[in-house]
């Protein structure tokens, strides 16, 4: 089974605070995702990562950068974190052949900013 | 561009009752349709695919046929349990270059009582 870990499942942070949300996939995929989901709104894409030290800005990347130094890992950074910002954080992750088109979720970190 | 609706939530069923989640879609060319399912507390999870038209997914007792006449994929149970209390995501995938954009419906909340 695949297994897509996340660093935290509830974070509290101070706004002004730079914020990391890590997360960690088993089956060397090469696809991996960033989202944030917010009530009424369902799943937007933040960015997410085709290879190693390679991403791509989703559909609301402001005031948020990645990082993917290992195949296995891709972190989230909040420079700045704002109000605004708390949300659930979900990763995802996918195989890199096009047809294998199942993303994996992990468990998600709720994150919220004061 | 391509996109997702879904009908309104929060659905409320006694158990044993038969349900009927609506799903409809926009997309160019012929997309995998896709429903997932999040438990409370948890990520994401697969509950079930169609890869092409007139393909059926099903899976736990759930069903969605993939109709392309009507751009639909609605999501059937005949009998739901207390269990199934879920949120149910529509999502289409759309081949991008090297991975397959996922698209997600807003989701749909559904509580069975007893």
């Amino acid at each position: 089974d695949v297994k897509v870990t996340q660093s935290s499942r509830y974070l509290v942070k101070r706004t002004g605070e730079k914020v990391f949300l890590e997360c960690v996939q088993d089956m060397d995929h090469e696809n991996m995702f960033w989202y944030r989901q917010d009530p009424g709104l369902g799943l937007r894409l933040i960015y997410f990562s085709y290879d190693v030290k390679m991403k791509e800005k989703g559909d609301i990347p402001e005031g948020y950068s990645v990082s993917r130094e290992k195949k296995e890992r891709f972190s989230l950074i909040l420079e700045s974190a704002s109000t605004n910002q708390t949300s659930m954080y979900l990763c995802a992750s996918q195989g890199g052949t096009v047809g294998t088109d199942t993303q994996y979720f992990g468990p998600g970190t709720r994150l919220t900013v004061l | 561009g391509n996109s997702v609706t879904q009908m309104e939530g929060p659905v409320t069923l006694s158990e044993e009752a038969f349900l009927t989640i609506n799903c409809t879609y926009t997309a160019t060319g012929y997309p995998s349709l896709f429903w997932y399912v999040q438990y409370p507390g948890e990520g994401l999870q697969l509950l079930l695919k169609a890869t092409k038209a007139d393909d059926k997914g099903s899976n736990k007792g759930f069903e969605a046929t993939y109709r392309k006449e009507t751009t639909s994929f609605h999501l059937e149970k005949g009998s739901v349990q207390v269990s199934d209390s879920a949120v149910y995501f529509c999502a289409l995938s759309s081949m991008k270059t090297s991975y397959d954009k996922v698209i997600f419906g807003p989701g749909t909340s559904l509580s069975v009582i007893p």
